[in-house]
């Protein structure tokens, strides 16, 4: 079964600071899925990558999937505490794409931002 | 992107009583519906494959009996907790698989969550 690695389980980073989150799958990915929760709440989607060395940014996140396809990182430049939360990857293994055989996720990275 | 809507969000009862939640697709036509529950402090397991017009595939150490999944239309999934215990408390994801465009893309959105509180 697929098994996803994710690291650190928890971070604590002064505001303004560059922080990186890792994900490291047992299996090649056909879809890495990175999203953002406060827990008790639903999740609010970042990104999506699905080509090996494929790499998407949105304001100050940055998400890169490795050419192998089983490792990918999510990158927070300059820190702000609007980045602070639960910060989940969801492999999709499946060849059809898209979680269409649903998703598996990592533990999750509770990311703590200091003023 | 498309919505996906849960209902109720959040919902308290007694110790063997039975909670159904639903999940609605509201503006796109989803015939596959996935079940996700949550445990504190820990990530999203999923639970279930809820097809529309047939049985709902589980995952393995999900009982199929205490969770009850009906798929009745293209655009709602309902689970049913039934006979639901303090251990059974939990924050429960739904998400609806959307397929389209000129590729038949497929992607996956998600629900807000229902947090089941059993007393």
């Amino acid at each position: 079964s697929q098994e996803l690695e994710q690291s650190p389980q928890s971070l604590i980073v002064q505001e303004g600071k560059n922080l990186t989150i890792n994900c490291t799958s047992s299996k090649t990915l056909y879809g890495l899925y990175w999203y953002k929760q406060k827990y008790g709440e639903g999740l609010i989607f970042l990104m999506m990558l699905q080509k090996g060395g494929e790499e998407k940014s949105h304001e100050k996140i940055t998400a890169k999937l490795d050419e192998k396809k089983q490792q990918s990182s999510l990158h927070i430049t300059a820190s702000q505490p609007s980045h602070a939360g639960i910060y989940l990857c969801g492999a999709d293994t499946g060849r059809a794409g898209g979680g269409a055989d649903g998703l598996t996720f990592g533990k999750g990275t509770h990311l703590i931002i200091q003023p | 992107g498309a919505v996906v809507s849960q209902h109720p969000s959040w919902v308290i009862c007694k110790s063997g009583t039975s909670v159904k939640i639903e999940c609605r697709s509201l503006d796109f036509q989803a015939t596959t519906m996935f079940w996700y529950r949550q445990f504190p402090k820990q990530s999203l397991m999923l639970m279930a494959t809820s097809n529309e017009g047939s049985k709902a595939t589980y995952e393995q150490g999900v009982e199929k009996d205490k969770f009850l999944i009906n798929h009745a239309s293209l655009t709602l999934s309902t689970l049913t907790v039934t006979s639901a215990h303090p251990e059974d408390s939990s924050f429960y994801i739904c998400s609806a698989l959307w397929t389209g465009g000129f590729v038949e893309q497929v992607e996956q959105f998600f629900g807000p969550g229902t947090r089941l509180t059993v007393l």
